[in-house]
């Protein structure tokens, strides 16, 4: 099973929007309705902060979004503040009870 | 609050096996599967299988069959990992994390084995 792509680096200015793209096919993002992202910050464990392409556990800011497009999901952090710059990855389902994680991307707040 | 707390540090010689504990606190455990996910140093997360905390039913990534073992106790809470044969590439920060509508919504601390002759 091949890892999700993610773009290895994303960056925007506080207050700005920033979006994150992770691309599957047709057996993992594009097959489920499923993919969820997760924020990690250095030396932390990940967080999960969307779950069912757009839906957020509570306590996560509203300005984190989520969404999907065939075999391609984006995280939308809109409003970038100073705290957000982590590493993201995304997760989808990929059949058979195995899941996938995307590369990741390292959020830079400039 | 749910909590997951892993086992600690581990430093193992290649060929070794290495079994690392993760005990659910804060829900009940058999409600919810155990995944298992590592992270190499500087580089990205790694799905490794899963557990069915209620019936013991695994399923693993291709990548570790017949290395890897999952296993739980569910009179202690507690979810099991095992990795055989291990070599430098496995050289790691081993994560586990609930299981909830296809996310992983809690995870443990993460436990670095350090494989090293």
């Amino acid at each position: 099973q091949s890892a999700l792509t993610q773009p290895p680096s994303a960056s925007g200015s506080p207050g700005q929007s920033v979006t994150i793209s992770c691309t599957g096919t047709s057996s993992d993002v594009g097959g489920y309705n499923y993919v969820s992202w997760y924020q990690q910050h250095p030396g932390k464990a990940p967080k999960l902060i969307i779950y069912e392409v757009s839906r957020r556990p509570s306590g996560v800011p509203d300005r984190f979004s989520g969404s999907k497009s065939g075999n391609t999901a984006s995280l939308t952090v809109s409003g970038l503040q100073a705290e957000d710059e982590a590493d993201y990855y995304c997760s989808s389902p990929a059949g058979s009870h195995n899941w996938v994680f995307g590369g990741g991307t390292k959020l830079t707040a400039l | 609050q749910v909590q997951l707390v892993q086992s600690g540090a581990e430093v193992k010689k290649p060929g070794a096996s290495v079994k690392v504990s993760c005990k659910a606190s804060g829900y009940t455990f058999t409600g919810y599967n155990m995944h298992w996910v590592r992270q190499a140093p500087g580089q990205g997360l790694e799905w490794m299988g899963r557990i069915i905390s209620n019936s013991g039913g695994t399923n693993y990534a291709q990548k570790f069959q017949g290395r890897v073992t999952m296993t739980r106790d569910t009179s202690i809470n507690t979810s099991y990992m095992e990795l055989s044969s291990l070599r430098s590439d496995d050289t790691a920060v081993y994560y586990c994390a609930r299981g909830n509508n296809y996310a992983f919504d809690y995870w443990g601390q993460g436990t670095l084995v350090t494989v090293s002759s």
